[in-house]
């Protein structure tokens, strides 16, 4: 059964870079056609998503994050991960990462990571 | 930019039916998924391209999608199927995963 688990520091500074990574068990993530993604929930409040990479390395993120959203892909790790620049207060989410393909959904997502934006 | 539109709340009474609606333009032209999240858990896809169930979902959860809106269906609600409910969509014209805001589901 495929399993992804985020990881990252659970507390950032305002203005610094927020950096998490989703690491894929028994599926790879450079096969299969999947776009595998970042998903964030602030509290009480509905799900947004950040941005994608799929397996060729074409990424796309949501236009409201503009320009401060990098995702990249590690295929010797197994791993994607995320980097938020300028991170303020409205950026304090839970942060999921999930497997999707265009006719399918997203089947498979992480537990999801908690992270604080606070001085 | 395309907007899908989720009512904030539906209440149903158990054994009874549920349905919930995802609003966007010319929707059904696109191929809508559905996910079910409960407190504290990672959203679980329910339904994907339109109307098919993954392995696992119960045959109570149903989808329907044409002209403008897009419809979540769950038969015999039960208490445990109480949860907040997405709808989602590929937008093609931008290349992007795109959310509703959500609907809460109360069973009473």
């Amino acid at each position: 059964q495929v399993r992804l688990q985020e990881s990252g520091p659970g507390l950032v500074r305002p203005s610094e870079t927020l950096s998490l990574t989703c690491s894929v068990a028994i599926a790879s993530v450079s096969s299969g056609g999947y776009y595998w993604s970042w998903i964030r929930q602030s509290p009480g409040k509905g799900l947004e998503w950040i941005g994608y990479i799929h397996e060729t390395g074409k990424t796309n993120h949501s236009p409201s994050l503009k320009s401060r959203v990098t995702i990249s892909l590690d295929t010797s790790k197994n791993q994607f991960s995320l980097k938020m620049t300028s991170v303020t207060t409205a950026d304090t989410a839970v942060y999921h990462c999930a497997r999707g393909s265009k006719i399918y959904g997203m089947d498979v997502w992480g537990q999801g990571t908690m992270v604080t934006i606070s001085s | 930019s395309y907007v899908l539109t989720q009512p904030p709340s539906v209440s149903v009474a158990p054994g009874k039916t549920a349905r919930i609606t995802c609003g966007g333009d010319d929707i059904g032209s696109k191929s809508v998924h559905w996910y079910q999240q409960k407190p504290g858990q990672a959203p679980v896809l329910v339904i994907y391209f339109d109307s098919d169930r993954p392995s696992g979902i119960p045959e109570r959860f149903s989808g329907s999608n044409s002209g403008n809106t897009a419809t979540l269906t769950i038969s015999r609600v039960e208490a445990g199927d109480e949860a907040d409910y997405y709808c989602q969509v590929w937008e093609n014209n931008s290349d992007h995963w795109l959310f509703g805001g959500g609907t809460k589901l109360t069973v009473l």
